[in-house]
């Protein structure tokens, strides 16, 4: 079974540009959730998307949005980067039931993504 | 304010050692999961541990879930540099996921 892909892999822009970030979950998965990346803060939830609606959402800027599709591929958008923009972000899909005894998260390799 | 707790932040030890990490909070979850992150990569899941008290072992690491399902630790014997990485617990609350401060491991050959 292939795992979480993200693209791409490196992705380097300049302050006010925006930037779409692709995630592909794990087939069978209907839920996305994205996270933002770095060595001060750590993980950081951005939004959860499950059957193309957003379920849950982090504590971030409108600059940051996302959508899912009916074949549950993600993209999450960051419009007006800035400097702080600067982090690994990180797509993890799951089941995402919510009747189940436990659900877990698998990771993709995260997308690089510099700001000058 | 972070609802999951770990413990330390920073371990250095030397090829053979024994260390434990510590992932603390006050709330209960469904499930914990422990990954390990090495740089420029997404985190990969170890383990999920699901039971009250339930100990799960992965050759030379150990896993345990706290009897009242808020805490969990992870032990590993005989450390070996390819242990290296950042070690990040996370728990989940029915379709949300908590996850720690994480605990970066160097193991010195």
């Amino acid at each position: 079974k292939a795992g979480v892909t993200q693209t791409p892999r490196y992705l380097i822009k300049t302050r006010g540009q925006q930037v779409t970030l692709s995630c592909s979950p794990i087939s069978g998965h209907r839920s996305v959730s994205w996270y933002q990346q770095t060595p001060g803060q750590g993980l950081q939830f951005l939004f959860e998307y499950f059957s193309e609606t957003q379920r849950n959402k982090g504590n971030f800027p409108g600059r940051f949005s996302g959508r899912q599709f009916s074949n549950s591929r993600s993209e999450m958008n960051v419009s007006t980067l800035e400097l702080g923009d600067s982090a690994l972000y990180l797509c993890a899909s799951s089941l995402g039931l919510a009747g189940a005894p436990y659900n877990e998260q698998f990771f993709g390799p995260g997308t690089r993504l510099t700001v000058l | 304010t972070q609802l999951l707790e770990q413990s330390p932040q920073f371990l250095s030890i030397q090829e053979g050692e024994n260390l434990t990490v510590y992932c603390n909070s006050s709330s209960v979850f469904s499930s914990l999961q422990w990954y390990r992150q090495e740089p420029g990569e997404g985190p990969v899941l170890l383990v999920t541990v699901v039971t009250g008290g339930e100990v799960k072992k992965l050759k030379r690491l150990t896993f345990q879930f706290g009897d009242a399902r808020k805490d969990s630790s992870l032990h590993i014997t005989a450390a070996q540099p390819g242990d290296t990485g950042l070690y990040l617990c996370a728990g989940a609350r029915g379709v949300q996921f908590y996850f720690g401060t994480g605990t970066s491991l160097t193991v010195i050959p």
